[in-house]
């Protein structure tokens, strides 16, 4: 059974561009989560999807957004990147919205010059 | 508001004996645990849940207790293996955080041969 696959795994921007993640789940998996490592950090949630839907947000502000497609891989998009920008963002999937553990890809690592 | 401690930035054990990590929360509407371990470079991997409805969850080497009253969960790790060194971290979901997992800041475990 294939993982929750995402890309790219790097990627280097400057101030003020825009980004574009993608996550594609495990097989017959919903639920799409997208969390953000920064360094020194913990794992910070940001955004839920299930069913094409947003369910959930975490502190985050807008220019943080994203979307799950009907087959329910996802994007997640950050617009005008600021150097706090830079960390590790990861993808988890889950089979059911309650109670059901969220499996995760290796995460794209976002640098901002 | 920090939700999930894990007060033990890191843990060295010998081969054979066994691991424990604590996690304690704040937030009495958590009703579902998990716990991952993390290696460099790599997503998180689930290794075991708990519901609220139990206070145990074993998994071959690994065991989850949940005390409810103190608000504290631990995972123990018996026997512990040297390809257990990494970092793990437990987090909670529960309430209006449906979807949204909590995690702890991670406790870094080596295990030594």
């Amino acid at each position: 059974e294939a993982g929750v696959t995402q890309s790219p795994t790097h990627l280097i921007k400057t101030r003020g561009q825009q980004v574009t993640l993608r996550c594609s789940p495990i097989s017959g998996h919903t639920s799409v989560y997208w969390y953000q490592q920064a360094l020194g950090l913990g794992l910070q949630f940001l955004l839920w999807y299930d069913e094409g839907e947003e369910r959930n947000r975490g502190n985050f502000p807008p220019r943080f957004s994203g979307r799950q497609f009907p087959n329910y891989s996802s994007e997640l998009n950050v617009n005008a990147l600021e150097l706090e920008d830079s960390a590790l963002y990861l993808c988890a999937s889950s089979f059911g919205r309650y109670n059901q553990p969220q499996h995760f890809g290796d995460g794209t690592r976002l640098s901002i010059l | 508001d920090q939700q999930v401690k894990q007060n033990s930035p890191s843990l060295s054990v010998q081969e054979g004996r066994i691991s424990i990590l604590n996690c304690d929360y704040t937030n009495s509407m958590f009703d579902y645990f998990l716990w991952y371990k993390k290696y460099p470079a790599e997503g998180p991997t689930f290794l075991i849940s708990i519901s609220s409805i139990k206070d145990k969850n074993e998994d071959g080497r690994f065991t989850v207790f949940l005390n409810k009253s103190a608000k504290h969960l631990s995972l123990h790790i018996v026997p512990s293996q040297p390809g257990d060194s990494a970092v793990y971290f437990c987090g909670g979901a529960g309430g209006t955080s449906y979807g949204k997992l909590t995690f702890g800041q991670g406790t870094i475990l080596t295990v030594h041969p």
